[in-house]
């Protein structure tokens, strides 16, 4: 079973700030299925980032993922005041579980 | 416009059953893949499962926790997925989400959440 960990649990910035968050699997991902998800409180979650770098549909360009094998990054590079929030990393196996999700970094105001 | 619609959750005493309901639009349902992925208050997303689309069998994967207690179908004539969850227990209570899964592209598409509450 692949297990992410995600680092920082929290990170605290100014908005205008570049992000740097971090997934970690606990065995080779396939990139094509590293995806990243965005949700902000009381609201769904949001896909960003499909296939480890691909941004979703009209998700602007300020956000980019990075990565491979064991090792992702999801970088903001100038942080709006709408993009506080907390953020999933999340990858899909051929094999049960099938998908896993990991515990998240909350981004939040400094 | 995709739209995904969860109804059907609400209180539930443990050991009870409960089915909740994905009304989906906007798209040809019967082309994709559907999950259920929930989420305990202040808690982390935790994926429940998912059913295949009928050219891929529409057969359906659990999550450990809720295998063989939880059981995912699909009406592709009405573009619904249910999600028929018995012996409830109160470690499943959270929001349940309806999501679409478009393999390489991701859940790309989630309903509002229905909460599901066990509770005596």
């Amino acid at each position: 079973e692949i297990v992410l960990t995600q680092s920082p649990g929290t990170l605290s910035l100014s908005p205008g700030e570049r992000a740097t968050l971090s997934c970690r699997a606990s065995q080779s991902v396939s990139s094509s299925y590293l995806a990243w998800y965005q949700q902000k409180p009381g609201q769904a979650p949001r896909l960003l980032i499909y296939g480890a770098s691909s941004r979703a549909t009209g998700i602007p360009d300020r956000f980019s993922g990075s990565g491979s094998g064991t090792d992702f990054t999801l970088t903001i590079s100038r942080l709006e005041p709408e993009d506080f929030a907390v953020y999933y990393c999340q990858q899909y196996g051929s094999s049960p579980p099938f998908f896993t999700f990991g515990p998240g970094t909350k981004v939040d105001i400094k | 416009e995709v739209q995904l619609v969860e109804s059907g959750g609400g209180l539930v005493q443990p050991g009870r059953s409960l089915r909740l309901s994905c009304t989906a639009s906007g798209f040809t349902f019967g082309d994709y893949a559907m999950s259920w992925v929930r989420q305990a208050p202040g808690k982390g997303l935790e994926w429940v499962g998912f059913i295949r689309s009928k050219a891929y069998g529409g057969t359906t994967e659990y999550a450990a926790s809720v295998k063989g207690r939880f059981t995912i179908s699909r009406d592709d004539s009405k573009s619904i997925a249910y999600l028929q969850m018995n012996s409830l227990k109160t470690e499943d209570t959270a929001v349940y989400y309806c999501t679409r899964w478009s393999g390489w592209y991701g859940f790309d598409y989630w309903g509002q959440g229905t909460l599901v509450t066990v509770s005596s």
